[in-house]
């Protein structure tokens, strides 16, 4: 049981370029989301999905596009990266309690990260 | 004015200390979660609570729901404790969650 797995786990990438940051959970969690986290700033919220064929915009979504395709699968892409996307990425998944009624919370399991360098 | 602040933002004490970190908030939420980031990273959830009180190990969460305050405890630190820990709320009206920036603990033998 893996749990949530991010890819790649560092990662450099020139101005300009692009790249595509997969989370995947093996818990058959309807909620995953992408965070990123600057010193200082603690976690921030970029996009989250609330189920397969999903997404929604969270706190600071400019720049990054997700998509969510398979329910095991949350995919963050970086069209065009900018130094200021420099940051460490956590993707994160849970059951909420609400999708099937109960009202009961589960725990969040988060990925190990992805340390993203934007030279 | 953040949603969520935790106090306090850094912690240094002796090993075998009790330590409190709290959180306090001012949204309706449905649930709190409490994690723990080493300085390797990785995030760990230590709890998620909704009322009451929850235990592990050393480890002990409290919530008021009407004070809209929630604490950590650990007994007997350990350096192995030094971590950053991290509170964050679950909004009850959208389901989304709303991060503290943590609480930098450093534990001294």
């Amino acid at each position: 049981n893996a749990g949530v797995t991010q890819t790649p786990k560092f990662r450099v990438l020139k101005t300009g370029q692009s790249m595509t940051l997969l989370c995947a959970q093996d818990m058959n969690h309807e909620y995953m989301y992408w965070y990123r986290q600057d010193p200082g700033m603690g976690l921030r919220l970029i996009h989250y999905s609330v189920g397969e064929g999903t997404t929604a915009k969270g706190e600071v979504p400019d720049g990054y596009n997700v998509s969510r395709l398979k329910k095991q699968n949350f995919l963050l892409g970086l069209e065009s990266a900018a130094p200021s996307q420099t940051s460490v990425y956590f993707c994160a998944s849970s059951y909420w309690g609400r999708v099937v009624g109960t009202g009961m919370n589960t725990e969040a399991f988060f990925g190990q990260g992805t340390r993203l360098t934007v030279v | 004015k953040n949603e969520v602040e935790q106090s306090p933002q850094n912690l240094t004490a002796q090993e075998g200390e009790f330590i409190t970190i709290n959180c306090s908030y001012s949204v309706g939420i449905s649930a709190l979660h409490w994690l723990q980031q080493h300085p390797g990273g990785g995030i760990v959830s230590l709890f998620m609570l909704s009322s009451g009180k929850k235990k592990h190990g050393r480890l002990i969460a409290t919530i008021n729901i009407q004070e809209k305050h929630s604490s950590l405890h650990i007994t007997a630190s350990h350096p192995r404790d030094s971590a950053v820990y991290i509170c964050a709320v679950i909004v009850d009206s959208n389901y989304q969650l709303i991060w503290g920036a943590g609480t930098k603990l450093i534990i001294k033998p």
